[in-house]
């Protein structure tokens, strides 16, 4: 059962262009969504987090989106550069029960 | 920033033998510590929530005889894989929430290759 699911196993962007990379859930109860950037071989990194109670957050370059009408949520990248090329995971908990439940991941190239 | 290490990055052993891996929280403390199994192209499964001073909590299907966790202090957890087959062979890797505005963190990881 795989409550948060990632579809796009990879997604290849131009350098300078916006990167969107999406996840979904079915479970309503998640209250509290992050994404992490991983390398080969390294543990996964924070980038940016989103609570149920908004729609938008913002740092930097990173903007998450959550609609928690549709149960889905993005991640903007702009622009994109090179270092940007990881694997992301998006990641949703229940707060409280403090387990994080992963997507399957996607792998973003970003082509200078 | 809050720092989660795990040590050792990679090992190699024999099938059979046993397998220590170590994770500390070196700036804060943790009561909960979590550790995750990823296979190559996969997700990060969550495969039990460790407490200090407690026993573990297994997700379905982990055996508990075979990963054994160990919690004995506020910064310190460690998973012992025991009679390692080559089929435990994965990408071992803990984290630690220090705060939720951090973020969980997670330590660098290590490769287990059992031979």
């Amino acid at each position: 059962d795989q409550q948060v699911k990632q579809n796009s196993p990879s997604l290849s962007v131009q350098e300078g262009r916006i990167s969107i990379l999406n996840c979904d859930y079915t479970n309503s109860m998640f209250d509290y969504f992050l994404w992490y950037k991983k390398y080969p071989a390294e543990g996964p990194t924070f980038l940016i987090s989103i609570s149920s109670i908004k729609d938008k957050n913002e740092d930097g370059r990173f903007t998450v989106f959550l609609n928690k009408s549709a149960k889905h949520l993005s991640l903007h990248i702009v622009p994109s550069q090179p270092g940007d090329s990881a694997v992301y995971f998006c990641a949703a908990l229940i707060q409280g029960a403090q387990k994080l439940v992963f997507g399957q991941g996607t792998r973003l190239t970003i082509n200078p | 920033g809050a720092v989660v290490s795990q040590h050792p990055s990679w090992v190699i052993c024999k099938s059979g033998t046993s397998v220590k891996i170590e994770c500390r929280s070196l700036d804060f403390q943790a009561t909960t510590m979590f550790w995750y199994r990823q296979f190559p192209k996969q997700s990060l499964m969550l495969m039990a929530t460790s407490n200090e001073g407690s026993k573990a909590t297994y997700e379905q299907g982990v055996e508990k005889d075979k990963f054994l966790i160990n919690h004995a202090s506020l910064t310190l957890s460690t998973l012992t894989v025991t009679s390692a087959h080559p089929e435990d062979s994965s990408f071992y890797i803990c984290s630690a929430n220090p705060g939720l505005n951090y973020g969980y963190t997670f330590g660098s990881g290590t490769r287990l290759t059992v031979v």
